[in-house]
Formats: C-alpha cells, sequence, structure tokens
C-alpha cells in the first residue's frame, strides 16, 4: 500500500520550455503533498506543500511564479518548472500523506534536464 | 540550517556487519522520527520510524534506538547485507507536518 507514482522520470527540454511533473497517490487519498529538489550526493530540500484545493505553501527562497503547483484533487498534484533553464536541471521529487499524523510516501522522481 | 545532523556522512561496512547511522535534533516540538532508504535514482522509501514515547523499535534487521533526554537518535542495520548499500537519511516531522531530513548516510556493504 501507500504507492506514490512520477511522471515523467526523465524528461530532457529545451532552454526556455516549460515542463509539467505529475505525481499521484494510487491507493490512498493524499490530502497534503509535497514537493522537493535534490541535487547529487545532497539531502532532499523541500520546496513547496500543496493541500488539495487550496494554494500551495512555499518554502524562502522559492520563486512560485517559477514552479506553479496545483493540487485539485486528492490523488493528483502537478509541478509546472516555467521558462525552465539549466540551472533548473535537478531532481525533483513528490511526498504524498493522508493525514498529518501519517508518514509520508515518496514518488521515484523525476530527473530534468535543461541543455 | 540542517535541524537534523547527522553522521557519519559514509561507512563502509563487511556483509554481516553492523551499520549504524547517528541523527541528533534540538527542537523539541519534532514528534516523529522516520528513517528513509534512497536508492540511486530512487526516492526514498519509509524504513521504519519511531514516534518520542518509544525508547526502541525493531523491524527485522533494522532497529531504532531512540534517546528523547539526549535528543539523539539512531538506526542500527544487523546482519549488513550488499542489497543494503543505500544512502540513508534520518529526518524528524515538526509542528507544521513537514519533515526536517538530515544530510544522509552512504551506506556500502561489502561482499
Amino acid at each position: 500500500g501507500a504507492v506514490v507514482s512520477q511522471h515523467p522520470s526523465w524528461v530532457i527540454c529545451k532552454s526556455g520550455t516549460s515542463v509539467k511533473i505529475e505525481c499521484r497517490s494510487l491507493d490512498f487519498q493524499a490530502t497534503t503533498m509535497f514537493w522537493y529538489r535534490q541535487f547529487p550526493k545532497q539531502s532532499l530540500m523541500l520546496m513547496a506543500t500543496s493541500n488539495e484545493g487550496s494554494k500551495a505553501t512555499y518554502e524562502q527562497g522559492v520563486e512560485k511564479d517559477k514552479f506553479l503547483i496545483n493540487h485539485a484533487s486528492l490523488t493528483l498534484s502537478t509541478l509546472t518548472v516555467t521558462s525552465a533553464h539549466p540551472e533548473d536541471s535537478s531532481f525533483y521529487i513528490c511526498s504524498a500523506r493522508w493525514q498529518s499524523n501519517q508518514p509520508q510516501h515518496f514518488g521515484d522522481g523525476t530527473r530534468l534536464s535543461i541543455l | 540550517q540542517q535541524q537534523v545532523k547527522q553522521s557519519p556522512q559514509s561507512l563502509i561496512v563487511q556483509k554481516g556487519g553492523i551499520s549504524i547511522i547517528n541523527c541528533a535534533y534540538e527542537n523539541t516540538a519534532f514528534d516523529y522520527f522516520p528513517w528513509y532508504q534512497q536508492f540511486p535514482g530512487k526516492g526514498p522509501a519509509l524504513l521504519i520510524a519511531i514516534r518520542p514515547d518509544v525508547s526502541e523499535k525493531k523491524e527485522g534487521r533494522f532497529t531504532i534506538s531512540f534517546n528523547k533526554s539526549a535528543k539523539q537518535f539512531s538506526l542500527h542495520i544487523m546482519d549488513s547485507q550488499p542489497g543494503d548499500s543505500a544512502t540513508y537519511f534520518c529526518a524528524a516531522t515538526d509542528s507544521w507536518g513537514k519533515l526536517q531530513f538530515g544530510a544522509g548516510t552512504q551506506v556500502v556493504v561489502t561482499p
């Protein structure tokens, strides 16, 4: 149980394009989803928290106009990297949880490469 | 600023040996302490977790020891296997329900 699916797993695109990453909870309803960024050999850095039906809450230093997050249903959240540039290249990982006292379950990440 | 401090950064252990990873925290409001295992190119997977009212939790070869007064907790991997080679992250949940991760420990189990 508690499976989180992330799609795509890998994307390469040209600088200036926008990229959308999907995060789905397959066997539970996720009232809260989180988006993280991870650089090689580093820890996970929380970018934003999204609650279903509400605007996402962004961590300090994360540009909300750059990283658009939508959590329109209890099983789907999307992260759109707008006008992506090479410095946005990273490993993006989502997580989901059912309730606040439940653990977060992670997707398998999306490797984003901007040329 | 890392709210959860994790050590060592890397660890090499022989097959059958014990891997020990330590974490420390300052925020007494943390109320949930999970450990995650991450393989290259994959997302972290929940391994085992503990709440501060328990001093030890064991699941198979994995044991968490928790010292509330010292604000420290550790992961012990008994009878380490090559398949355990991965990066391990300790974490703590704050009052907002957000996970604060440690820096990670790369564990290599040699045959």
